[in-house]
């Protein structure tokens, strides 16, 4: 059973740049969350999909939006790249009834120069 | 509003001995907490969490947590700590009647040989 995966690892873009991110949830689950986690910080929530819709967003800029597919796969995009979204950026999936546990992949590594 | 403090961020302890990573929470209603586990360069790891019922949450690895309504506090405890466990360990809580996670700061732990 596979777990949270997403990709790509690592990236490095350049300020001012545009980045794709992809996360795919593990079986079963339809609903994808997208963490922020600054070095040295705790996960920050982005926003959550479910039913291919944004249900919760946390305090980020319109400059972070995003996409969930009919699969339950998801993609974080961020336009407009600043040296402060240098971060690791993780998915977590769950099931959007109960009490459930939230499942995160390894993450992406952004860097922006 | 929900929140979660770790107030320590190092704890050093010797191998073979028990481990406390304290953390404490404020929720509205009833509280949903979590510890999870992150390794260098890693994803987070899912340990234990507390919905409801015993006070005394078993998890993975041998861990296990304390769930202390008066001090709305959730120590994450092991009796006896390997080299192996050093990580960073955050404790999170799910927001009330949604689906996403707030989360501390983040505990180091080394367990030294």
């Amino acid at each position: 059973d596979a777990g949270v995966t997403q990709s790509p690892t690592h990236l490095i873009k350049t300020r001012g740049q545009q980045v794709t991110l992809r996360c795919s949830p593990k079986s079963g689950h339809d609903t994808v969350s997208w963490y922020q986690q600054a070095l040295g910080q705790g996960p920050q929530f982005i926003f959550q999909y479910y039913e291919e819709e944004e249900r919760q967003r946390g305090n980020f800029p319109d400059r972070f939006s995003g996409h969930q597919f009919p699969n339950y796969s998801s993609e974080l995009n961020v336009n407009a790249l600043l040296l402060g979204d240098s971060a690791l950026y993780l998915c977590a999936s769950s099931l959007r009834r109960g009490r459930n546990t939230i499942y995160f992949g390894e993450g992406s590594w952004l860097t922006v120069v | 509003a929900q929140s979660v403090a770790q107030p320590e961020d190092q704890v050093n302890v010797a191998e073979g001995n028990p481990l406390t990573v304290k953390c404490t929470y404020s929720v509205s209603g009833n509280p949903y907490l979590f510890w999870y586990v992150q390794y260098p360069n890693r994803g987070l790891q899912f340990l234990l969490k507390y919905i409801t019922g015993d006070n005394l949450v078993k998890g993975s690895y041998g861990f296990e947590a304390e769930f202390n309504k008066s001090q709305t506090s959730f120590h994450l405890k092991k009796p006896s700590a390997l080299v192996s466990d050093s990580a960073l360990y955050f404790c999170a809580v799910r927001d009330t009647g949604a689906n996403n996670l707030f989360f501390g700061t983040g505990t180091r732990l080394t367990v030294i040989p």
